[in-house]
């Protein structure tokens, strides 16, 4: 069945590093992947989108990579802050089918 | 903020009861997605409606059903209601078609006692 896992339940980091979150998948070839932001409380914020024939993205200080081969995903955030601080939540789909398949997310937490 | 709003942003059922979710998708957008987001735990995808039309279903028994209206607003429903339906329910819009961002709302917190 198909599986996505990321990295780690959490990561913790200093403020100035990079923080790298990953994203595994296991039976599926999507399409696309997308980011998410969610804080607690509330709906989940997009992010970036990349498609299969793309191996990376940028956006401002969030870079996102896709290995196909690998059937993973990175997502960077350099010099972070600690209002990066939230859950990222990365979610595949493709084009045939109109659900997103999200990881359970990624608590980052940046300390000052 | 998305331009997302949902109702109520929580609620209380007893086991057994029904329930109305309501979502009011971001001007333009004519896709309505629900999702189900258990504590800890990724959204899971129930279905989207595009147009009126269930355009795609996730592993969700069939007491779970939605609506879409005119103005894409949309409801989800669910009858008889498990324990193991308190989440926060999710609604998302996009305009329909491939690899399009989805805007969600803020949910509703549903807990079945």
């Amino acid at each position: 069945s198909q599986k996505i896992e990321q990295n780690s339940e959490a990561l913790n980091i200093q403020e100035g590093k990079t923080a790298t979150l990953t994203c595994n998948y296991t039976n599926y070839s999507p399409a696309y992947l997308q980011w998410y932001r969610q804080d607690p409380g509330r709906g989940p914020v997009f992010l970036l989108l990349i498609r299969e024939n793309e191996k990376e993205k940028r956006k401002e200080r969030l870079k996102v990579t896709f290995d196909t081969t690998l059937k993973q995903s990175l997502f960077h955030i350099t010099a972070s802050q600690p209002a990066d601080s939230a859950t990222y939540l990365c979610a595949l789909g493709d084009d045939n089918n109109n659900d997103m398949r999200f990881g359970a997310g990624t608590r980052l937490t940046v300390k000052p | 903020e998305t331009g997302v709003t949902q109702s109520p942003t929580h609620l209380i059922k007893t086991r057994g009861q029904q329930v109305t979710l309501r979502c009011s998708s971001q001007s333009g957008h004519n896709t309505v997605s629900w999702y189900q987001q258990a504590l800890g735990q990724g959204p899971q995808f129930i279905f989207q409606y595009y147009r009126e039309e269930e355009n795609g279903r996730g592993n969700f028994p069939p007491r779970f059903s939605g609506l879409q209206f005119p103005n894409y607003s949309s409801e989800l429903n669910v009858n008889a209601l498990e324990l193991d339906d308190s989440a926060l329910y999710l609604c998302a819009s996009s305009l329909q078609g491939p690899n399009t961002e989805a805007f969600f709302g803020q949910g509703t917190r549903l807990t079945v006692v």
